[in-house]
């Protein structure tokens, strides 16, 4: 099957820095990305939908000035933390959706992030 | 608003012993239900896509039903190593988003 990583796998930062997370397909080409977050005992909630070469499309709520995603190749996306604060301390999953398949969508391996 | 809701939210099993997940939607033009299996600490790793009711996809103990409204995954004889939570998500016709229903954590005891 269709193989998503995701760097770093966990991260501990103080509060006001930046972090970045890298998400990357390994054997296939990404024209779409998405990016989740996930707290503890719950489902997925979906936090923005990219395209390759565009702007990404953020939920309701997401504020996109805090949570810079970037996605400016067919196999890599990234997801900037900025200015990260105790309440940005969660699990960051993205996910990929290979085109040529049909429209199976495969998750990375989660990021978990701890801000201090 | 597109909908998905899964029961239980949580199944103890013993080994051996078949059971039934539920989920149900309500999504304006289905364009595809997902089952995913997700290990605490790990993200969702994929199981099945059906598309059309009637449509039914195994792998392993795992098998997965569709019709209108609801899909099923059906565990069959259940090991330990099948604990895990189950989500399922659909997808509409227009747009490239999941929804996805709470989940159901599955504990399979020897």
């Amino acid at each position: 099957g269709a193989v998503v990583s995701q760097h770093p796998s966990w991260v501990i930062c103080k509060s006001g820095t930046s972090v970045k997370i890298e998400c990357r397909s390994l054997d296939f080409q990404a024209t779409t990305m998405f990016w989740y977050r996930q707290f503890p005992k719950q489902s997925l909630m979906l936090m923005a939908t990219s395209n390759e070469g565009s702007k990404a499309t953020y939920e309701q709520g997401v504020e996109k000035d805090k949570f810079l995603i970037n996605h400016a190749s067919l196999t890599l996306s990234t997801l900037t933390v900025t200015s990260a604060h105790p309440e940005d301390s969660s699990f960051y999953i993205c996910s990929a959706r290979e085109w040529t398949s049909g429209s199976s969508q495969y998750f990375g391996p989660g990021t978990r992030l701890t801000v201090l | 608003e597109d909908q998905v809701t899964q029961s239980p939210e949580a199944l103890r099993l013993q080994e051996g012993e078949s059971s039934s997940l539920n989920c149900s939607y309500t999504v304006s033009g289905l364009r595809g239900l997902f089952w995913y299996r997700q290990d605490p600490g790990k993200g969702p790793e994929f199981l099945f896509t059906l598309y059309s009711a009637g449509e039914e996809k195994e792998k392993e103990r795992l098998k997965a039903t569709l019709t209108k409204k609801e899909s099923f995954l059906h565990i069959t004889a259940p090991k330990p190593e099948d604990s895990a939570t189950y989500l399922c998500a659909a997808r509409r016709a227009a747009g490239n988003k999941l929804t996805f229903g709470g989940g159901t954590r599955v504990l399979v005891k020897p």
